[in-house]
């Protein structure tokens, strides 16, 4: 099955810093990968995705990248702000199928202010 | 986007007795999920809640401890079972749209004492 790999584990920052997010993953079947977003105490919610066929999306000051080849993948958050401090989840699928998404072990990201 | 209403939100249980924790759905949707994260970890499926048959079970979760019901395509139970301190967690349930996007109920604080 497919094992997503995520580092680092956790990432401190000073507000306007950037951030960056890692992942790879092993089932070159994945072509659907998104982001969640998990404030403390609350539920995670999908931030930003990319599919296979994409290099590269970019929405607002998060972005992702996929390299396909090397099977990894990468969310970059700049100019970080004090909400952007949160557990970040990585995750890997097949966009159509019955296939259950395989998430990351997560990245506590602390933005000081 | 689907909306997912989990309840109860949190609750304290005392060792050796059950919960179940329930799961509504705004529309019908193919596959419910039942996730477990413990505190600063990363989601762990237990299962895939089938309608109309019994759930698929991950490695290391069995039906007799986290029996599961799925009696449509909007509804699930979670069941945990003979509760023991390690069961202390957040359970959450979620949904997935043909192995793209998973929305999340809001959880379920679990507290075994």
């Amino acid at each position: 099955g497919e094992n997503v790999e995520q580092h680092p584990s956790t990432l401190s920052v000073q507000e306007g810093d950037s951030a960056v997010i890692k992942c790879t993953y092993s089932d070159s079947a994945s072509n659907y990968f998104p982001w969640y977003k998990q404030e403390l105490g609350k539920r995670p919610q999908l931030i930003i995705d990319i599919r296979s066929n994409v290099g590269e999306k970019k929405d607002q000051r998060i972005a992702v990248t996929l390299n396909k080849t090397a099977k990894h993948f990468s969310l970059h958050i700049t100019e970080t702000q004090p909400e952007d401090s949160a557990v970040y989840f990585c995750a890997a699928s097949i966009a159509g199928g019955s296939y259950i998404p395989t998430f990351g072990r997560g990245t506590s990201l602390i933005v000081h202010p | 986007s689907a909306v997912i209403s989990q309840k109860p939100s949190r609750d304290i249980c005392q060792r050796g007795t059950s919960l179940t924790i329930q799961c509504q759905v705004d529309s019908q949707v193919t596959m419910m999920f039942w996730y477990r994260q413990q505190p600063g970890q990363s989601l762990t499926l237990i299962a895939t809640a089938n309608q109309g048959s019994e759930a698929t079970y991950e490695s290391g979760f069995v039906i007799d401890k986290f029996p599961i019901s799925r009696p449509n395509l909007t509804f699930s139970t979670l069941t945990v079972s003979n509760m023991s301190p390690e069961d202390s967690s957040i359970y959450l349930c979620s949904v997935d749209d043909r192995g793209t996007e998973a929305f999340f109920g809001q959880g379920t604080r679990l507290t075994v004492v």
